[in-house]
This record gives C-alpha cells, sequence and structure tokens, in this order.
C-alpha cells in the first residue's frame, strides 16, 4: 500500500505563479486534509474535506483552494503565489472526520519555495 | 479556541535515560488526544490516540498517559532510534486536529 502520495516533493516557484499541490491516497478513507508546517509554528490545517462532495476552511485558508476531484483525491492550489507561502505542505487523511481513532495518515510533504 | 502546549522544546537523553515529554491542552469537549512521531524530512506518524482522563496505552518502550489537562508520553530505556520529533495533537468539537509545536528529542549512544 502507497498510502498518501503526494506530487511534487519539492518545487521552487516565483512570486505571482500558479502551481497546483496534488494528493491522492489508496485507503478508502472518506476524509482528506491539508497541513502547512513552518518552523516554530507547528502544523496549521488550510482545508479540509470531511467527505467526498465536501470541502470546509481551516485556520489558514487565505490564499489558497482546494478540490475534492473524487474519493481519492484532494488537490491545494496557489493562484498567485507569496513568499509568505513558503512552507512544508502535507496531505493526511483519515477514514471518517467524525471518528479519527485511527489518527491521520500522512504523506510525505511537499517543500514549496516562493522567491 | 483549542490550545496545546507541548515541553520541553526540545529534550537530550543518554541512551537508557527515562524522561516524559508534556502536552498541556485546552479544549471545549475533548473528542481525542493524538500523539505522533515526526522523522526529518517525513510526514508524521501516528502513534496513540487517548479519549479520557486515566487512559493509558503502550507501545514497545513508549506510554502514553491523559488527565483532564495533560498528556504525557512517557520513554523507557530510550534508544538513539527513538530519536524524533513527538507531536500531541487534539480533537474538540470540529472536524479536524489542533497540533502543539512538537518536543524535538535527541538520544545519544
Amino acid at each position: 500500500n502507497a498510502g498518501v502520495t503526494q506530487t511534487p516533493k519539492f518545487q521552487v516557484l516565483k512570486t505571482g505563479q500558479s502551481m497546483t499541490l496534488q494528493c491522492a491516497q489508496d485507503m478508502n478513507h472518506n476524509s482528506m486534509y491539508w497541513y502547512r508546517q513552518d518552523p516554530g509554528m507547528g502544523l496549521r490545517l488550510i482545508y479540509y474535506s470531511a467527505s467526498e462532495g465536501t470541502t470546509d476552511k481551516g485556520e489558514v485558508p487565505n490564499g489558497y483552494n482546494v478540490s475534492r476531484l473524487n474519493k481519492r483525491e484532494f488537490s491545494l492550489r496557489l493562484e498567485s503565489a507569496a513568499p509568505s507561502q513558503t512552507s512544508v505542505y502535507f496531505c493526511a487523511s483519515s477514514v471518517s472526520a467524525d471518528l479519527p481513532r485511527y489518527g491521520y495518515t500522512f504523506g510525505s510533504g511537499t517543500r514549496l519555495t516562493v522567491v | 479556541e483549542d490550545q496545546v502546549t507541548q515541553s520541553p522544546e526540545a529534550l537530550r537523553l543518554q541512551e537508557g535515560e527515562s524522561s516524559s515529554l508534556n502536552c498541556s491542552y485546552t479544549v471545549s469537549g475533548l473528542r481525542g488526544l493524538f500523539w505522533y512521531r515526526q522523522d526529518p524530512g517525513k510526514g508524521p506518524e501516528f502513534l496513540f490516540t487517548l479519549y479520557s482522563a486515566g487512559e493509558e496505552k503502550e507501545k514497545e518502550r513508549l506510554k502514553a498517559t491523559l488527565t483532564k489537562k495533560e498528556s504525557f508520553l512517557h520513554i523507557t530505556a530510550p534508544k538513539p532510534e527513538d530519536s524524533a520529533t513527538y507531536l500531541c495533537a487534539v480533537r474538540g468539537s470540529g472536524y479536524a486536529l489542533n497540533f502543539g509545536k512538537g518536543t524535538s528529542l535527541l538520544v545519544t549512544p
């Protein structure tokens, strides 16, 4: 089992460029999440999808959009990248947002630098 | 607003020197407290879920405990391979987990 797969692993963008971070899970999980991790800030939730067809804002949604393409895939889009979006982005999934008994399964992350 | 505070920020232990990591939390209606391990350059890896005060979970040299205000991750006779950042997270009334900033553990031979 691959678990949660994120692409790309590394990316450098110029200010104002756009890009989409891809995430796919093969565990038949219902819920998916996007977090960013910055030094000294911990993991902060950007957006989540409790189930296919639904998305909701997290703690830091400004500058991002998401799409739950199907049950397996949840993408994160930066429309106009800013240096403040330099971070490590993690996608995660869980069986259910309502009962995360078994925790989240995280991908290996995308390291994004905006110059 | 849910809050999670982890201490210490960093901890250095000799191999075999037992210690504990602390996670203090404030949450409206705790629906789970979670411990994760994160190795450099990787995503967090799930360790434990605790739901109610008094609950304990164990895995190899790790033991997690929970009270109404805090959780402890006890590490017994650690080995160098236990070196990692340990993250604590809580689930309150919202859907997603709120994470602390983590404790960076280094175990030296």
